[in-house]
């Protein structure tokens, strides 16, 4: 089992470019999510998916779009990046979005540059 | 709003010493509290994670335990290793919030031989 896999580790984009962070899992799990990571700050959850066909806001969706493909796979899309968003992206899953103990497995995570 | 603070940000001990995280949460209502271990360049992995009914969890070196009155947690570790070097992080999970996580800032541990 792979777990969570993230493509592509490091990125540099300039700004007002675009481009998809793509998620997938192996572990037959029905919830995703997306986190970013910024120095001295903990995870804040861009977006997430309970389930296949459904996604929903998180804390801080502004600036982002996501799609969950089917059940293995959850991209995130910026469509014009901005210096603000350089940050480090994790991708999670869970088994299910309802219930107190779910464990999150978390990919290792995207490298994200905008200049 | 729902907050996570840890101290101390870093920590530097001696291979084979033991050491204390804090962490301190203001969530509401408290579902669960999770510690995670980040390697640098990694996802978190969790190494525990505690109920309200829970007070002490052990995961080998590493004993969490959990003040629900106070709402406050600490992260044990013992006979530390060099491969304990990473950033630890405390996550509170809140009920009726499905799967919402808050998570901690994380303290940088950092053991030298």
């Amino acid at each position: 089992n792979a777990g969570v896999t993230q493509t592509p580790k490091f990125q540099v984009l300039k700004t007002g470019q675009s481009m998809t962070l793509q998620c997938a899992q192996d572990m037959n799990h029905n919830s995703m999510y997306w986190y970013r990571q910024d120095p001295g700050m903990g995870l804040r959850l861009i977006y997430y998916s309970a389930s296949e066909g459904t996604t929903d806001k998180g804390e801080v969706p502004n600036g982002y779009n996501v799609s969950r493909l089917n059940k293995r796979e959850f991209s995130l899309r910026l469509e014009s990046a901005a210096p603000s968003q350089t940050s480090v992206y994790f991708c999670a899953s869970s088994e299910a979005w309802r219930g107190s103990s779910y464990e999150q497995y978390f990919g290792p995570g995207t490298r994200l540059t905008v200049t | 709003k729902n907050q996570v603070e840890q101290s101390p940000q870093s920590l530097i001990i001696l291979e084979g010493k033991n050491c204390t995280l804090q962490c301190n949460y203001t969530v509401s209502p408290f579902s669960n509290l999770r510690w995670y271990k980040q390697d640098t360049g990694r996802g978190p992995v969790s190494l525990t994670i505690m109920t309200f009914s829970e007070n002490t969890k052990s995961n080998g070196r590493y004993t969490a335990t959990l003040d629900a009155d106070t709402k406050q947690s600490s992260l044990h570790i013992t006979a530390s290793q060099l491969s304990d070097s990473a950033s630890y992080i405390c996550v509170v999970s809140s009920i009726g919030a499905g799967n919402m996580l808050t998570f901690g800032g994380g303290t940088r541990l950092m053991v030298k031989p």
